[in-house]
């Protein structure tokens, strides 16, 4: 199985601030990395696919980066609705794998 | 637009089976090339991919679940079902449905999950 471990597990940040999350693979997965937002309580919601393509809807302030083990998402200016639970996950082999997550807090 | 809603009982006694259905609505669950997908997440923990069918009934499970697990579609009905035998206390999460939408590159196709269910709880417990 391919292992994602994200960086940090958590932070603390203020509105406005500029968020990065890291996201490792333990083996290359190309470009095949996406990213989700789960507030409390709720479902993930899609945020970026294949590294760096924005789901219909997302905020442009939400981008992706990155390819083979390492990958990036950052939010350029934190909103108060960002404070949530972010995931990585691997779509390049079965079984998909997803990172233990990234909880944002408020500062 | 696309919803999907999980369905089943919320309490399983241990050494039973767990049985899940995800009723999907908004659009056909034979259209589209999608892999239609069961993910849990136990309580405060990360997220688990569970497995995967297609509208054909072919399908694609986790190693660590396979033995157990059973995932099946009924297109008359637009829906898809789990059943996970021989449960025990470390089968208590949350389970979502989710779509698998794929992306095409060339010959490669890889998928993201783009619309969720909103998550059922189920317990084992006696």
């Amino acid at each position: 199985d391919i292992q994602m471990t994200q960086s940090p597990s958590s932070l603390s940040a203020s509105v406005g601030d500029r968020v990065t999350i890291t996201c490792r693979a333990s083996h290359s997965i190309s470009s095949y990395l996406n990213w989700y937002q789960q507030e409390p309580g709720k479902a993930p919601k899609l945020l970026i696919y294949t590294a760096s393509n924005l789901q219909s809807g997302v905020p442009s302030r939400f981008s992706g980066s990155g390819s083979g083990t390492d990958f990036t998402l950052t939010i350029s200016s934190l909103q108060p609705e960002d404070f949530a639970t972010y995931y990585c996950q691997q779509s390049y082999s079965t079984p998909w794998t997803f990172g233990q997550g990234t909880k944002v807090e408020i500062k | 637009q696309v919803q999907l809603q999980e369905s089943g009982p919320g309490l399983v006694k241990p050494s039973q089976t767990l049985s899940l259905t995800c009723t999907v609505s908004g659009g056909s669950i034979t259209s589209g090339g999608y892999y239609w997908s069961w993910i849990r997440q136990h309580p405060g923990k990360g997220l688990e991919w569970i497995g995967y069918i297609y509208y054909s009934g072919s399908t694609s499970y986790n190693p660590s679940l396979k033995s157990r697990l059973t995932i099946s579609v009924d297109t008359s009905k637009n829906q898809f079902s789990l059943k996970l035998s021989s449960v025990t206390a470390a089968d208590t999460a949350v389970y979502y449905c989710a779509r698998g939408a794929p992306t095409i590159f060339g010959v490669v196709i890889h998928y993201h999950f783009d619309y969720w269910g909103q998550g059922t709880l189920v317990t084992v417990s006696s």
